[in-house]
């Protein structure tokens, strides 16, 4: 079945580092691809998606490119902020192969002021 | 628009009770899932319904645990008897049946089992 791999961390960035947060997915079809992020003590929300190839997703200051070549969606951000602190969880769905949403297993992110 | 609202937010049981948790999905939305996240297992999927049929349930965890979507707009989680183990968070999500169209998580249900 379809998967997402991404680096499960801890990652700890001091205040205005660049942050990059890889993630890999293998699927039957054409899946779509999502980023989203847990705040402490609170639900998952989606950060930014993309549904087809070279697609860049992007919100808040992350971004993410639809990468079909090497099957990639890596998460990235030019300057951290203490308040980015937080779980993101790559994920896909590709529902016309009937695959509906996988998760990554989530990366801890922990910025240092 | 509201979002997916599960409640309670809280629930403190002693083990063997029966726990129900509860769910409205956003309007219009045809899917909906159960999760249950721990810090040692993560986020697992448990059930998920489309157009209120369950259509795969291979990850409730055993007997003990049921779920159910009598109409688009309401589903529950029942857990009995239940256990220590089953402490949790649980969340409800919901999504709309159209490709690239994300899920919408609730706020969970913190359970704690004593």
């Amino acid at each position: 079945g379809d998967s997402v791999t991404q680096m499960e961390g801890p990652v700890t960035l001091s205040e205005e580092a660049f942050l990059t947060i890889n993630c890999t997915y293998t699927a039957t079809g054409y899946p779509s691809l999502f980023w989203y992020v847990q705040y402490p003590g609170e639900g998952l929300q989606l950060l930014l998606k993309a549904t087809k190839a070279d697609d860049k997703g992007s919100n808040k200051g992350f971004e993410a490119t639809y990468r079909k070549e090497t099957t990639s969606f890596h998460l990235e951000k030019g300057s951290v902020q203490v308040s980015d602190s937080a779980v993101y969880f790559c994920a896909l769905s590709d529902l016309n192969y009937g695959q509906n949403f996988v998760f990554g297993p989530g990366t801890r992110l922990s910025v240092l002021p | 628009d509201a979002g997916v609202i599960q409640s309670p937010r809280h629930e403190v049981t002693e083990m063997g009770q029966e726990v129900t948790l509860r769910c409205k999905p956003i309007s219009g939305h045809n899917s909906l899932f159960w999760y249950r996240q721990t810090m040692m297992r993560g986020l697992e999927l448990l059930i998920y319904f489309n157009n209120n049929v369950p259509i795969d349930d291979s990850g409730m965890p055993e007997d003990r645990f049921s779920a159910k979507m009598p109409n688009a707009s309401f589903s529950t989680l029942k857990i009995q008897p239940s256990e220590p183990r089953d402490s949790a968070v649980y969340f409800c999500a919901s999504s709309s049946l159209t490709i690239g169209q994300p899920q919408h998580f609730g706020d969970g249900t913190r359970l704690s089992i004593l």
